[in-house]
């Protein structure tokens, strides 16, 4: 099955800075990697997603990279801003099989600091 | 996206007693899944809650512990059977929603307690 590694568990940045997540998959018949953020006592929301016919997708300060061959994703916020810091899962599926639930990374903590 | 109403929010159980968790959704779904996600940790599916037949378990999970009920395409119950101080947990349903496949929405979860 699926396996999904995420790091850095945790990561501090100062407001304003960048910060980066990444993720590696296992199963190349997976082409669908979703990115949550969850925070504290909240249900995961969706953030961003990319589907493996793209290598990239951006949606104001958040964007997402899929690399196919070495089977890794990336989650990339800039100008980070305090309501930013949360817990992000990145997750992958594929829409080709029957299974089509979601296998989460171990998820980064991220804290913004003002 | 899909609206998600689960039920209760959150509970105190006694050891050995059940609990049943509502998932109700505002429109027909393919795929509802139930995931359990234990204090400061990632998400890991229990099992895929699929209409008119049994629930399909993820590799840990029983029926027997975890009893899944689907009776139509907008409402499920996870089960938590025989409770233990190690089922004390976050049980969160998504659904597979909207028009593009695999797009998963969350409820909001519930805080299960075991004493």
């Amino acid at each position: 099955g699926e396996n999904v590694e995420q790091h850095p568990s945790t990561l501090s940045v100062q407001e304003g800075d960048s910060a980066v997540i990444k993720c590696t998959y296992s199963d190349s018949a997976s082409n669908y990697f979703p990115w949550y953020k969850q925070e504290l006592g909240k249900r995961p929301q969706l953030i961003i997603d990319i589907r493996s016919n793209v290598g990239e997708k951006k949606d104001q300060r958040i964007a997402v990279t899929l690399n196919k061959t070495a089977k890794h994703f990336s989650l990339h916020i800039t100008e980070t801003q305090p309501e930013d810091s949360a817990v992000y899962f990145c997750a992958a599926t594929s829409s080709h099989t029957g299974r089509r639930a979601l296998t989460f990374g171990s998820g980064t903590r991220l804290q913004v600091q003002p | 996206s899909a609206v998600i109403s689960q039920k209760p929010s959150r509970d105190i159980c006694q050891r050995g007693t059940s609990l049943t968790i509502q998932c109700q959704v505002d429109s027909q779904v393919t795929m509802m899944f139930w995931y359990r996600q234990q204090p400061g940790q990632s998400l890991t599916l229990i099992a895929t809650a699929n209409q008119g037949s049994e629930a399909t378990y993820e590799s840990g999970f029983v029926i027997d512990k975890f009893p899944i009920s689907r009776p139509n395409l907008t409402f499920s119950t996870l089960t938590v059977s025989n409770m233990s101080p190690e089922d004390s947990s976050i049980y969160l349903c998504s659904v597979e929603g909207g028009i593009a496949k695999n797009i998963q929405y969350f409820g909001a979860g519930t805080r299960l307690s075991v004493l």
